[in-house]
């Protein structure tokens, strides 16, 4: 019964391939979130669907493009992938402004 | 642009000993502030929220404080484990709604034996 659950765990890929990784909860909250963990272990938010509607959108290439197919979902596609977007994302729920819950992340690693 | 700062970045202490973990922010107009821990290799788990109009949380051990006029917040462990080694991170949510965590750059604490 885990919480926020993120697939794959691991992902490593070629450079300039296209990749999606999957973010689910079972918490019934209303908004969901994207992270991304640099090598230096800082976090720093990416996107942020509120009922499957765009709310936060960071400086992220547009190389990047979550989908959000229902309250419960938020995934993200990655094309033409860089070595520089090798990093931990972690998808994260709330409800509304609330404590927000992370998955165990994805390490995506570029070769 | 709000930056969030956590000093010290790494500490290793005795099992037993009480210990304080420090957070600063430069925007005083925050929501709330967050903190969480992360173990090696997995997910960050919430720990304590802290509301802007709120000065302190506690759960069981563990005790965060929130002087938002300053800047600052503190976690406080009381008698500290081995199990309570692990990255500590605090994060401000800015007033404003978006509920946008800002995250600070970590505290890596060990605790041993």
């Amino acid at each position: 019964d885990t919480a926020v659950s993120q697939t794959p765990k691991y992902l490593v890929t070629q450079m300039g391939n296209d990749k999606s990784i999957k973010c689910e909860q079972n918490l019934g909250h209303d908004t969901m979130y994207w992270y991304k963990q640099d090598s230096k272990k800082f976090l720093k938010i990416m996107f942020s669907y509120n009922n499957k509607e765009l709310i936060i959108n960071e400086t992220v290439p547009n190389r990047f493009s979550p989908k959000s197919p229902d309250k419960a979902h938020l995934n993200l596609h990655i094309n033409s992938l860089e070595l520089g977007d090798s990093a931990v994302y972690f998808c994260a729920s709330s409800q509304a402004s609330g404590t927000q819950y992370f998955g165990p992340g994805t390490r995506l690693t570029v070769l | 642009k709000q930056e969030v700062t956590q000093i010290p970045a790494a500490l290793s202490v005795p099992e037993g000993e009480n210990l304080v973990l420090n957070c600063s922010f430069t925007d005083s107009a925050i929501y709330n502030l967050q903190w969480f821990r992360q173990d090696p290799g997995k997910g960050l788990t919430s720990l304590l929220l802290i509301q802007s109009s709120q000065r302190e949380q506690t759960s069981g051990r563990l005790n965060a404080s929130l002087d938002k006029s300053s800047g600052r917040s503190t976690l406080y462990i009381a008698a500290s484990q081995p199990g309570d080694s692990a990255t500590y991170l605090c994060a401000v949510v800015p007033s404003g709604g978006g509920n946008k965590l800002t995250f600070g750059t970590g505290t890596q604490l060990k605790v041993e034996l």
